[in-house]
């Protein structure tokens, strides 16, 4: 099956600092990939759309300033978190879909701490 | 509003029982997805039903879609530790191409 590799599994930074986040779409293209947040022993919420080549789309309530998202090929989008506070420790997953929603493939997540 | 409310929330077992778990919406859904989430894992696509009343057998797993998809069921038969996890279902959004989860189902299988 299609595969979504995300890169780093874990990551560690200090308070004030940015964190980058890549997804990659390993044998196909994609021009839509998504980023979920996943809080402890919660399913995954929709934090933004990433679409190549223009800007993402955002849901209600998250900062477009705060989760920067860069599409700039077929193939990987990444998050930046950037100026991170504890609070934005969290699982960060990515996914893009291969032939509509229904063909969706996840990344492995990334675990963030700020500390 | 969308949602897709899973039952039960958190499930312990022994090993070798069976269990169903529920995923219900209010909504109509042209699909649900389920998938299964390891600690640490992204989650990983287990079935996706699409026709109402369908059925579809994944080993010891047993996937429905409600007659009027607005719900979906899970049944695994002789439950192992491997099946530990966190399943979610998840549904087309509507007016999107992404997908919608259910509130996850943790399931622990003791040995």
């Amino acid at each position: 099956g299609a595969v979504v590799s995300q890169h780093p599994s874990r990551v560690i930074c200090k308070s004030g600092t940015s964190v980058k986040i890549e997804c990659r779409s390993l044998d196909f293209q994609a021009t839509t990939m998504f980023w979920y947040r996943q809080f402890p022993k919660k399913s995954l919420m929709l934090m933004a759309t990433s679409n190549e080549g223009s800007k993402a789309t955002y849901e209600q309530g998250v900062e477009k300033d705060k989760f920067l998202i860069n599409h700039a090929s077929l193939t990987l989008s990444t998050l930046t978190v950037t100026s991170a506070h504890p609070e934005d420790s969290s699982f960060y997953i990515c996914s893009a879909n291969n032939q509509g929603p229904t063909e969706a493939f996840f990344g492995q997540g990334t675990r963030l701490t700020v500390v | 509003t969308q949602l897709l409310e899973q039952s039960p929330q958190f499930l312990s077992i022994q090993e070798g029982e069976n269990l169903t778990v529920y995923c219900n919406s209010s909504s109509v859904f042209s699909s649900l997805q389920w998938y299964r989430q390891e600690p640490g894992e992204g989650p990983v696509l287990l079935v996706t039903v699409v026709t109402g009343g369908e059925v579809k057998k994944l080993k010891r797993l047993t996937f429905q879609f409600g007659d009027a998809r607005k719900d979906s069921s899970l049944h695994i038969t002789a439950a192992q530790p491997g099946d530990t996890g966190l399943y979610l279902c998840a549904g087309p959004r509507t007016g999107a191409n992404n997908l919608f989860f259910g509130t996850g189902t943790r399931l622990t299988v003791i040995p």
